[in-house]
């Protein structure tokens, strides 16, 4: 079992709709959580982090964490063609030592 | 605020080959980590500096690769010999400390080829 799991998709939604991005992870010594975008090609950029419970807003962005169920995601209001991409989920510990799943692969119809 | 540098960006060599890359982390930047990302998935730790000191290389295949980050600023990864299996993007990305975590930027990566 990979420490960080994802659907590795692809996930395809309609332009407008909401995306929806699961993550979970079996460390419970992972005290924050990064979301990244990755285009074909480049390198990992990152969206949010968040390592309290409940929800973080930013801007079309939300990640949400539950850590007694070991789950985070990433909501992406009205999504758009320039979000077709692959999601990376990481896990960090207090060390700063991070661990990511595969991604999930995100394609956003016109 | 310049991003995190690497270089070459394409490197093509063939197996038993030696390889080294260079990275130059954001300024001001304490961690400094190089990671591999093979086609297809997430990127792998290999190695994370804090400064110029070792905290986690437990990924690093200590037989073939090293690292070392000289007066805790540019860092070089060195794979010898290379394995076709090393074929992967590498890397860097340094980190700033902030709270409880430590926020990370990637640099454009190397991507190796071994024939």
């Amino acid at each position: 079992q990979k420490e960080v799991e994802q659907n590795s998709g692809p996930l395809s939604v309609p332009e407008g709709a909401i995306a929806s991005l699961n993550c979970t992870y079996s460390d419970r010594g992972s005290q924050s959580f990064f979301w990244y975008r990755q285009y074909s090609g480049k390198s990992p950029e990152l969206i949010m982090f968040i390592y309290s419970n409940g929800d973080k807003e930013d801007g079309r962005f939300t990640a949400q964490l539950n850590k007694a169920s070991q789950y985070v995601s990433l909501l992406i209001r009205d999504s758009q063609p320039s979000d077709s991409a692959t999601y990376l989920c990481a896990g960090n510990t207090n060390a700063g030592k991070s661990t990511f799943g595969d991604g999930t692969t995100l394609t956003v119809k016109p | 605020e310049a991003g995190v540098a690497q270089s070459p960006r394409y490197k093509i060599i063939e197996k038993r080959q030696s390889v080294a890359f260079w990275c130059n982390p954001i300024s001001g930047h304490a961690t400094l980590y190089w990671y591999q990302q093979i086609l297809g998935q997430g990127p792998k730790l290999l190695i994370q500096f804090q400064n110029n000191g070792v905290v986690d290389d437990s990924q690093l295949p200590k037989d073939r690769f090293s690292a070392e980050r000289l007066k805790g600023v540019d860092s070089t990864l060195k794979i010898q010999p290379a394995k076709l299996e090393d074929s992967a993007v590498y890397l860097c990305a340094s980190g700033r400390t902030s709270g409880i975590t430590d926020t990370q930027y990637f640099g454009p990566g190397t991507r190796l080829t071994v024939l």
